[in-house]
């Protein structure tokens, strides 16, 4: 499984962006780049994924660099419950039965008031 | 729509005892994961079900874990004998199949087993 390398914590103001970063220099034309996030107490939650092109949704934006080599995850602005632990995970392309997520460390987002 | 199930939410047993975790996955998911979450460390993979054969359990510790899917809805993941190093949080995940095409997992509120 190829790797991704977060900065174990970050910290934030509320109603500012965060950019929270990763890197997978490792990572294979067929890798999808995937991000969860795991706030307190509670399971893993999906928050946005892409291959190539930059992908908004309602809860966040990724931004994939042109080598692929790194990619960003973009929280517009940040309220108290987005404090949580985001993951970047690499997946092969969703093929029946390849699905396995694998987790690192992440990054824990702490929000100041 | 209802979301994955679990329980107990909480356990706490001696060592050398067994246990039994639950889990009812989203309506119509055919796939099941079991997770592990040791304090302080991402989920890790424990098996993986689809409907109700396993397509990964490479990580599970067999002598130890069992876990079963037996209709291809829901699931028991049972550990006996417990051991200290199993003090953790259990997590079920689902997803479905469109177009044999994986969805992303959606995942439950764990169980947190705490050995003694």
């Amino acid at each position: 499984d190829a790797k991704t390398t977060q900065p174990n914590s970050m910290e934030s103001n509320e109603e500012e962006p965060v950019h929270l970063p990763c890197n997978h220099s490792t990572i294979s034309g067929t890798d999808y780049i995937h991000w969860y996030r795991q706030l307190p107490s509670q399971g893993p939650e999906y928050v946005i994924h892409g291959l190539t092109s930059n992908v908004n949704n309602r809860m966040a934006s990724l931004a994939i660099a042109e080598d692929r080599k790194s990619s960003t995850l973009i929280l517009h602005r940040a309220t108290l419950r987005d404090a949580a632990v985001y993951y970047c995970i690499l997946r092969a392309a969703p093929i029946q039965g390849a699905q396995k997520l694998v987790f690192g460390q992440g990054t824990r987002l702490t929000i100041n008031p | 729509e209802a979301g994955v199930a679990q329980s107990p939410r909480y356990k706490i047993i001696e060592k050398r005892q067994s246990v039994a975790f639950w889990c009812n996955p989203i309506s119509g998911h055919a796939t099941l994961y079991w997770y592990q979450q040791i304090l302080g460390q991402g989920p890790k993979l424990l098996i993986q079900f689809q409907n109700n054969g396993v397509v990964d359990d490479s990580q599970l510790p067999k002598d130890r874990f069992s876990a079963e899917r037996l209709k291809g809805v829901d699931s028991t993941l049972k550990i006996q004998p417990a051991k200290l190093e199993d003090s953790a949080v259990y997590l079920c995940a689902s997803s479905s199949l469109a177009g044999g095409v994986h969805t992303e997992q959606f995942f439950g509120p764990g169980t947190r087993l705490t050995v003694l």
